[in-house]
Formats: structure tokens, sequence, C-alpha cells
């Protein structure tokens, strides 16, 4: 049980586009979702926590407008970089949580390389 | 600003040794401290999920202990084998119920 996928695990795209990623829980209502990133050798950062139906809360640092998160519904979060630059190069892996528990289940990531 | 650190940042082992690693984390507004174990391309996995001073916790080969007054939780992992290759994974939730992670502890056990 608890399980989370993401997609795509990797994506190669141009500087300036644009990037969806999504994270799914499969099997369990995920009331709560977390994004973050991680630069190699370093640690998971947390970018956004986002609740269903309401709008994500940013980490300070973290552009909004730059890092759409979308939580529509219980069981789907999506993350868009918009105008993506190499700089956003990195890999990023969402975990998701039921109710008030503060156990997250993480998706297996996905890189994003921005030429 | 709130720290978690976990040494060593790698460690190489064989087959059959227990090896241990460390992590840190700030002693005040201590709410859980997470362990995971996270294989190459797949999902972090939790291994245990720490609340209380003093509290020991065991999955198989690996354990885990708890210090809240001084800020600090080891890992354990007797007789590592091959498949124990990963990298381990703390968190440290505090009282805003924002988890930090610490860097990982990358493991290598060699056949």
């Amino acid at each position: 049980g608890a399980v989370v996928s993401q997609h795509p695990s990797w994506v190669i795209c141009k500087s300036g586009t644009s990037v969806k990623i999504e994270c799914r829980s499969l099997d369990f209502q995920a009331t709560t979702m977390f994004w973050y990133r991680q630069f190699p050798k370093q640690s998971l950062m947390l970018m956004a926590t986002s609740n269903e139906g309401s709008k994500a809360t940013y980490e300070q640092g973290v552009e909004k407008d730059k890092f759409l998160i979308n939580h529509a519904s219980l069981t789907l979060s999506t993350l868009t970089v918009t105008s993506a630059h190499p700089e956003d190069s990195s890999f990023y892996i969402c975990s998701a949580s039921q109710g008030d528990s503060y156990e997250q289940y993480f998706g297996p990531g996905t890189r994003l390389t921005v030429t | 600003i709130l720290n978690v650190e976990q040494s060593p940042q790698s460690l190489h082992v064989q087959e059959g040794d227990s090896t241990n690693f460390t992590c840190s984390f700030p002693s005040s507004n201590f709410y859980a401290l997470h362990w995971y174990r996270w294989e190459t391309a797949k999902s972090p996995e939790a291994l245990f999920v720490m609340t209380l001073n003093g509290d020991e916790k065991k999955k198989g080969r690996i354990s885990a202990t708890l210090n809240t007054k001084e800020g600090y939780s080891y890992l354990y992992i007797k007789g590592s084998q091959p498949e124990d290759s990963a990298t381990y994974l703390c968190a440290f939730l505090g009282g805003g119920f924002k988890t930090i992670f610490g860097a990982g502890t990358r493991l290598f056990v060699k056949a």
C-alpha cells in the first residue's frame, strides 16, 4: 500500500519551454502533497506544500510563478516548471501524506535537464 | 536555520560487516525523526518513525536509536549484505511540522 508514482522519470527540454511533472497517489487519498528538489550531493529541499483544492504554500526563495503547483484532486498534483532555464536542471521528487498523518510516501522522482 | 547533518557522507563495507551512521538534528521543538532507505531509481522507502527520547526500533538486521535531548539518532545495520547498498536518509520533523532532510549516507556493500 501507499504507492506514489511520478511521471516522467526523466525529461530533457530546451531553455524557455515549460515542463509538467505529475505526482499520483495510486492507492490512497493524498490530502497533502509535497514537492522537493535535490541538487547533487545535497539534501532534499522542500519547495512547496499543497493541499487538495487550495493554493500551494511555497518555501522562502521558491518562485511561485516559475514553479506552478496544482493539486486538483486527492490523487494528483502537478508541478509545472515554466520558462525553464539550465539552472532549473535538478532532481524533483514529490511525496504525499493522508489525513493528519505526518508520514510521507515518496514518488521515484524526475530528473529534469534543461539545455 | 535548522540543520540536519548526516555522517559519514559515504561508506564502503564488505559483506558481513556491521555498520552504523549518524544523524544530528536540532534538539529543540522535536516532533519526530524519520529514517528512509533510498535505492537508485526507486522511491525512498520509510524504515522508521521515531518520536520518543530513548526509542529503539528494529526491522530485521536494521535498527535505530534516538536521543532527542542531545539531537542525534544512529542507524545500525548488522551483517551488511549487497542488497543493503542504498542511500540512507534521515528527516527531522519539528514543531512547525516542516520536514528537513539530511543529505544522506551512501552505503556500498561489496560481496
